[in-house]
């Protein structure tokens, strides 16, 4: 049964804070995924990785940053959290595909930051 | 830009059908996608399409897609109170590798 994890499903953080959020799966995915969900505007990427160490930037990269060590493993970091970062953070991984391929994205759990 | 637009909010009662509507910009997409997130949960992809076929059943799901008018249906035959969920429809993003792009979200909500 494909699984990611992740390692908070809340957390309550304090304006200021270095804030870390893990994310793990176990498929041998290439690609993972982190976006934030909020009311009324969906899911939107924050940054993506598909292979070890490397990083792109998505649609909302600004005070965030990640990290990919090892392939199974991506984790977002929030440098200094503020409040308009309190959302739901999803993590996803799927595999290295061709760009016309079928790409199914699987989803962690989510954690939900509260920033105060 | 690339923009996928859903509805935000459907009512249905059980045993009804559910149609849940999508438009997006981009047609480059191959593969369109339905993902659904249950409360508390995170999304699971539900059911795709390719992008040469304009229809694909399965079991109480019907896709449905226009490539002309850039649109994608889901309808949900005999809803089911365990259909309330948020439902997301998603193509491949133009410019960020394999990512996709999602749209806002339909709630829907199943009353018995």
């Amino acid at each position: 049964d494909v699984k990611v994890t992740q390692s908070s499903r809340y957390l309550v953080k304090r304006t200021g804070e270095k804030v870390f959020l893990e994310c793990v799966q176990d498929m041998d995915h290439e690609n993972m995924f982190w976006y934030r969900q909020d009311p009324g505007l969906g899911l939107r990427l924050i940054y993506f990785s598909y292979d070890v160490k490397m990083k792109e930037k998505g649609d909302i990269p600004e005070g965030y940053s990640v990290s990919r060590e090892k392939k199974e493993r991506f984790s977002l970091i929030l440098e200094s959290a503020s409040t308009n970062q309190t959302s739901m953070y999803l993590c996803a991984s799927g595999r290295l595909q061709n760009l016309v391929s079928y790409n199914e994205q699987f989803f962690g759990p989510g954690t939900r930051l509260t920033v105060l | 830009g690339e923009d996928v637009e859903q509805s935000l909010f459907l009512s249905v009662r059980e045993g009804d059908s559910s149609v849940i509507n999508c438009t997006y910009t981009d047609s480059s997409s191959t593969y369109l996608y339905w993902y659904k997130q249950e409360p508390g949960a995170g999304l699971q992809l539900l059911t795709y399409i390719f992008s040469n076929m304009d229809m694909k059943q399965d079991q109480r799901l019907t896709v449905l897609l226009n490539k002309k008018d850039k649109h994608l249906s889901l309808r949900i035959a005999d809803t089911q109170t365990g259909d309330s969920a948020i439902y997301f429809c998603a193509g491949r993003r133009r410019k960020a590798g394999t990512a996709l792009i999602f749209g806002k979200g339909t709630t829907l909500s199943v009353s018995s």
